[in-house]
Parts: C-alpha cells; sequence; structure tokens
C-alpha cells in the first residue's frame, strides 16, 4: 500500500500568488518525520522543510511552512508569494521510527508551474 | 560544512557493459548512505543503504550492487547492464540519529543504456 500519496500530479499558481501542495501519509509507527524535497529540471534534490510527529507547532522555513494535521495524517506544503523559480517537482517524504538507518519513504511528487 | 560529490554526471554505456558510479562525503563522519533511482517523470526508488563500512542492505533485487570500501564512499555497480537500467540515479547520506534527520543529495547521474 501506498504509504505517500500525493494526489496533485501536476499544479499551475500565479507568480506572487500562494499555492498548497497536498501530501497525506499512512503509519502506524508514533514516531516519524516528514520531509519536503524541490528537484528543479537539473535533477538536484533540494531539501527544504521539516516536520516531526511530535512538534506541536507546524514548521517553517522562509516563504515555506507545513501545515500538519496529524490526525488527519496530512501534511501539506504551503508556498507564499510564488517565484518563477518555485517551478519544479516536489516531493513529500516520511521516515519512519527511532532506528538510525531506517529508509525514508518518498511519495509520486507533484510538478509545479509558477505562470508570470 | 558537509558536502557530497557524485560522479560521472552523465554517463551513455552500451548494453552489458560494466558500470561503476561514486558518491563521496566530505566533513561527517558514519553517515548512513543511499543510493536511489529515478526513472524519467518518476519518484525515487530506493536501491541500497548503509549504515557502515561493508554493511549493505539492498531494498530491490536487480544486476545492481553496492560497496562502501571507505567511511565515506558509497559505489553503485552492475557487471552487465540491462536497458531497464536507465533513469537518473542518486547518492545521498544523512546522520544516523533516528526520524529527526533529513536526506541531502548529491547532483546525480544521468544515465543512459544503449
Amino acid at each position: 500500500a501506498q504509504k505517500i500519496t500525493q494526489t496533485q500530479p501536476g499544479m499551475f499558481v500565479q507568480e506572487k500568488e500562494a499555492v498548497t501542495l497536498d501530501c497525506t501519509y499512512d503509519t502506524s509507527d508514533p514516531s516519524y518525520g516528514l520531509f519536503w524535497y524541490k528537484q528543479p529540471s537539473s535533477g538536484e534534490m533540494i531539501f527544504l522543510i521539516y516536520q516531526g510527529s511530535y512538534d506541536q507547532q507546524n514548521a517553517t522555513e522562509g516563504r515555506y511552512s507545513l501545515n500538519f494535521q496529524k490526525a488527519r495524517k496530512s501534511a501539506n506544503l504551503v508556498i507564499s508569494a510564488s517565484q518563477l523559480g518555485d517551478s519544479a517537482m516536489y516531493f513529500c517524504a516520511m521516515r519512519e521510527g527511532e532506528t538510525s538507518y531506517d529508509k525514508v519513504i518518498f511519495g509520486p511528487g507533484t510538478s509545479l508551474s509558477v505562470i508570470p | 560544512s558537509q558536502t557530497i560529490h557524485q560522479w560521472p554526471a552523465t554517463l551513455v554505456q552500451p548494453v552489458g557493459s560494466p558500470l561503476s558510479l561514486e558518491c563521496t562525503v566530505e566533513g561527517t563522519s558514519n553517515p548512513n548512505l543511499y543510493w536511489y533511482r529515478q526513472a524519467a517523470g518518476r519518484g525515487l526508488q530506493l536501491l541500497f543503504y548503509s549504515v557502515g563500512i561493508g554493511q549493505i542492505s539492498s531494498e530491490v533485487p536487480q544486476n545492481l550492487s553496492a560497496s562502501r570500501p571507505q567511511d565515506r564512499q558509497f559505489i553503485l555497480s552492475s557487471k552487465k547492464l540491462l536497458l531497464s537500467d536507465s533513469g537518473f540515479y542518486l547518492c545521498a547520506w544523512s546522520t544516523g540519529t533516528g526520524f529527526v534527520q533529513p536526506q541531502h543529495f548529491g547532483d546525480g547521474t544521468r544515465l543512459s543504456i544503449l
């Protein structure tokens, strides 16, 4: 079964507008971390933001914020004031458990296009 | 600060030829190391991960193998490449302290099999 679901294969947003990229996850482990990565057309994966399962507050990092709704198992990425350089693939990922070698599970990604 | 180097950036190989991709990390000790493959327009598939020298875990049975001869060196190999091995290969590292640590990626290798 899919552990990370990103239901939006592609999204468009007007420059300077805000956009929300959806991510839902499935785990029975009480300890987990949720991550968002950006992959521009050049290919490198850029770490954007992190939310831990025990964190009380939503994570924020500059123009990125994570809307964490634990009961609904969702961790949506909000990008405020979109810029042309935000056009990229965005991946939601999850790491489960306390052990140090746990692998990270990635979602299928959402392609974001920012329109001038 | 920590950096990760991955090479080559692009590679074109004939079917049946061998493969060696290398990844090194600087600025940290005993990292967890990972190899991923990404098919065109798709998500990441974990191939191998390693928590220490000589310790390799395989996620997908295939004609690829990985080795970790030194603490900060991770190598992806194949004796005979298949057409299906084409893709974008990414190496990543993380520190070994559980679920709070993100992975940090190299710039990737684009592998085309002819």
